[in-house]
């Protein structure tokens, strides 16, 4: 049974700090890994999606990385501002139409 | 393209209610997801259809849960007798499935189930 660890589950960083989030995940057979981001009380919305045969994906100023062999991604965030505090979940995937597996987020909060 | 949607977004009732929630997918996605998530954790897979047919369900789908997707567009899902343990977020999500694409889930705002 797949299963995906984040930790730590809440991080606290000055405004401007780069960071990096960490995923783990027990299963390295996978299709793809996405980053969502979640605001409290809303929906998810998708950041990046690396497929299996993908190092890392870019966009803007969050860089996600992944390393099937030891189970792991990163979500690096750069110049981090007060607008990037949220929720950050990572998901994986083990087919092209299979379900999405969570991790529990890393709750994140950028001080002014 | 106005993304995926849900109806309605929060919902209060009572021990014992039945209770039914809406989602509409992307237009053109054939895939449709549920997942719940309660406080503290990630979102947790209920079930799954590809156009109108139901081809998975998670054990944490009890008998008193229902979906449907009658007609390949929106979906439906259905509780019946609630309890305070069904109080979470309820999220759908949908997808296109198909050769040569990602099957990148996008998913909806939630209805955020509170059972009294």
């Amino acid at each position: 049974k797949q299963e995906v660890t984040q930790i730590p589950a809440a991080l606290s960083v000055p405004e401007g700090e780069n960071l990096v989030l960490n995923c783990s995940f027990t299963d390295s057979a996978i299709y793809n890994l996405q980053w969502f981001r979640q605001d409290p009380g809303k929906g998810l919305t998708s950041l990046l999606l690396i497929q299996s045969s993908q190092r890392e994906q870019t966009s803007g100023r969050l860089n996600a990385s992944l390393d099937k062999s030891s189970g792991r991604s990163t979500l690096y965030i750069a110049a981090s501002q007060p607008g990037d505090s949220a929720t950050y979940l990572c998901a994986v995937k083990i087919g092209a139409n299979s379900k999405l597996t969570f991790g529990k987020g890393i709750t994140l909060s950028v001080r002014p | 393209d106005t993304g995926v949607s849900q109806d309605p977004r929060h919902k209060i009732t009572k021990r014992g209610q039945n209770v039914t929630f809406r989602c509409d997918p992307i237009s053109e996605h054939n895939r449709l997801y549920w997942y719940r998530q309660t406080l503290g954790q990630g979102p947790e897979f209920l079930t799954y259809f590809q156009n109108e047919a139901q081809l998975e369900k998670s054990r944490l789908l009890s008998d008193r849960f229902s979906a449907e997707r009658p007609k390949g567009s929106f979906s439906t899902l259905e509780i019946q007798r609630t309890e305070q343990g069904d109080s979470a977020m309820y999220l759908c999500a949908s997808s296109l499935a198909g050769a040569g694409g990602f099957n990148e889930q996008f998913f909806g705002p939630g209805t955020r189930l509170t059972v009294l």
